[in-house]
C-alpha cells in the first residue's frame, strides 16, 4: 500500500536552533518527492521538489535530502525563526500527476522565543 | 498576479444540508484539484478537473461532486452533509502535471 509516514508528529524548538524532520515512504512507482509548509488554516506552499536522481535541494534555510534506495527523506531547518512555526508536509508523487499524490500527515513545528 | 482564490473562507452548515465551495484558479491554469484535510490528517484527494471535464476522483462517496466552468473556475458540492465532512477543503490549480498551487482553503463546519 502506498504510504507516507512522517516523524515526529510534533516538535517544539527554541528560536535559532536547527531541526530535522523525517519522511519515510513506501510509494511505488516513484516520480518525485515534495516538502510543503502549511500555516494553520492556510493552503500548503511548496518548499522543495526532488526527483529520483536528486539527493539534496535547498531553499534558503530549508534543505531537503532524498535517499531513494532507503525511501527516506528529511527536511532540515537551519537557524529557526518564529515564522517557521507551521506544519510541514511530505508528499510523494506516483507518476507525476497531481491527482496521484500521496500526502503525509505532517509534522507540526512550534518555534518558541 | 493573483493566486488561487477560494470562497467562502468559512462555512457553517447543519447536518443534511448542502454546501457549495468555489475556487478560482491562477490565470492560465486549466486544471483544478480539490482536497479534503480533516483535522490532524493528511490531505485526501477528492476531484480533478481539467478543461472542463472531470478527469479523476478520489475515494469519496457520490455526495461529493463538482464541476468546472468555461473560465476554469470550479465548484465543489457536498450534499447531505455529515458531521465528519467538517474539514478544510483546499483547491489547487496547475497548468502542468508537475506543479500546482494551493488556495487558502474553505473551512467547512457541519453542526
Amino acid at each position: 500500500k502506498n504510504q507516507v509516514e512522517q516523524s515526529p508528529q510534533s516538535l517544539i524548538i527554541l528560536e535559532g536552533k536547527n531541526c530535522t524532520l523525517q519522511c519515510n515512504y513506501t510509494v511505488s512507482p516513484f516520480s518525485n518527492l515534495r516538502w510543503y509548509k502549511q500555516d494553520t488554516g492556510r493552503g500548503p506552499v511548496s518548499l522543495t521538489i526532488m526527483t529520483f536522481s536528486e539527493n539534496t535541494k535547498s531553499n534558503g534555510r530549508y534543505t531537503a535530502t532524498l535517499d531513494a534506495d532507503t525511501k527516506q527523506s528529511s527536511l532540515h531547518i537551519t537557524a529557526s525563526q518564529l515564522s517557521d512555526s507551521a506544519s510541514y508536509i511530505c508528499v510523494v508523487s506516483v507518476d507525476g500527476g497531481y491527482n496521484k499524490l500521496i500526502f503525509g500527515a505532517g509534522t507540526r513545528l512550534a518555534v518558541h522565543p | 498576479e493573483a493566486g488561487v482564490t477560494q470562497s467562502p473562507t468559512h462555512l457553517i452548515k447543519t447536518r443534511g444540508q448542502q454546501a457549495t465551495l468555489r475556487c478560482s484558479p491562477i490565470s492560465g491554469h486549466t486544471s483544478v484539484y480539490w482536497y479534503q484535510q480533516a483535522l490532524g490528517l493528511g490531505l485526501q484527494f477528492l476531484l480533478w478537473y481539467d478543461e472542463g471535464e472531470e478527469r479523476n476522483r478520489g475515494n469519496f462517496p457520490p455526495r461529493f461532486s463538482g464541476r468546472q466552468f468555461p473560465n476554469y473556475s470550479s465548484e465543489l458540492n457536498v450534499n447531505a452533509l455529515e458531521l465528519e465532512d467538517s474539514a478544510l477543503y483546499l483547491c489547487a490549480s496547475s497548468f502542468s502535471l508537475f506543479e500546482a498551487f494551493f488556495g487558502q482553503g474553505t473551512r467547512l463546519t457541519v453542526v
